[in-house]
């Protein structure tokens, strides 16, 4: 599986964007860009995924690279609840079904 | 949408006995992970279902545990004579649709200590 890097941690102050990268040089063309978010005492939730093209929804942005070799998570407002473990994810598009693979991820801490 | 249901939520075994969990995917959901996560790690894949056929299993499954999910809905992970080591939270997720980027819903996991 393609691999990528995280920061191990990063500090947010609270109504403060959040910019959080990600770098996966090995990215393959059918590879997606998937984010999840780990909240204390709770299992994993999808934030958001993409190909090529920066994408929007209701909890985030995904800006992607045009060599796709990175990609930055963006956080508009954070707010204490948005203090998790940040997983950024390749995820082959041609095999239905493939499991995630996770690695350290970026755990964000947030102040008021 | 009731989302994903573990059970137990918690479990206290002693070494060498046998444990079982139940996950509850989300209805009609066909796919079925079943994950395990240590303390500051990310969660590792165990095993994955497509309705009622294990498809995939990682080389952490050990012969020790073993997976069902008998009518394609919900499933069972079990261990038996439990270590020390198997301690760790085993997280359950589905996904449902076509599509390969679907996302997995996970449930809050089952934390099991193992004394």
């Amino acid at each position: 599986d393609a691999k990528t890097t995280q920061p191990n941690s990063m500090e947010s102050n609270e109504e403060e964007p959040v910019h959080l990268p990600c770098n996966h040089s090995t990215i393959s063309g059918t590879d997606y860009i998937h984010w999840y978010r780990q909240l204390p005492s709770q299992g994993p939730e999808y934030v958001i995924h993409g190909l090529t093209s920066n994408v929007n929804n209701r909890m985030a942005s995904l800006a992607i690279a045009e060599d796709r070799k990175s990609s930055t998570l963006i956080l508009h407002r954070a707010t204490l609840r948005d203090a998790a473990v940040y997983y950024c994810i390749l995820r082959d598009g041609n095999q239905a079904g493939t499991a995630l693979i996770f690695g350290k991820g970026t755990t964000l801490s947030v102040s008021s | 949408d009731t989302g994903v249901s573990q059970d137990p939520r918690h479990k206290i075994t002693k070494r060498g006995q046998n444990v079982t969990f139940r996950c509850d995917p989300i209805s009609e959901h066909n796919r079925l992970y079943w994950y395990r996560q240590t303390l500051g790690q990310g969660p590792e894949f165990l095993t994955y279902f497509q309705n009622e056929a294990q498809l995939e299993k990682s080389r952490l499954l050990s012969d020790r545990f073993s997976a069902e999910r008998p009518k394609g809905s919900f499933s069972t992970l079990e261990i038996q004579r439990t270590e020390q080591g198997d301690s760790a939270m085993y997280l359950c997720a589905s996904s449902g649709g076509q599509g390969s980027n679907s996302p997995l819903h996970f449930g809050n996991g089952t934390r099991l200590t193992v004394t």
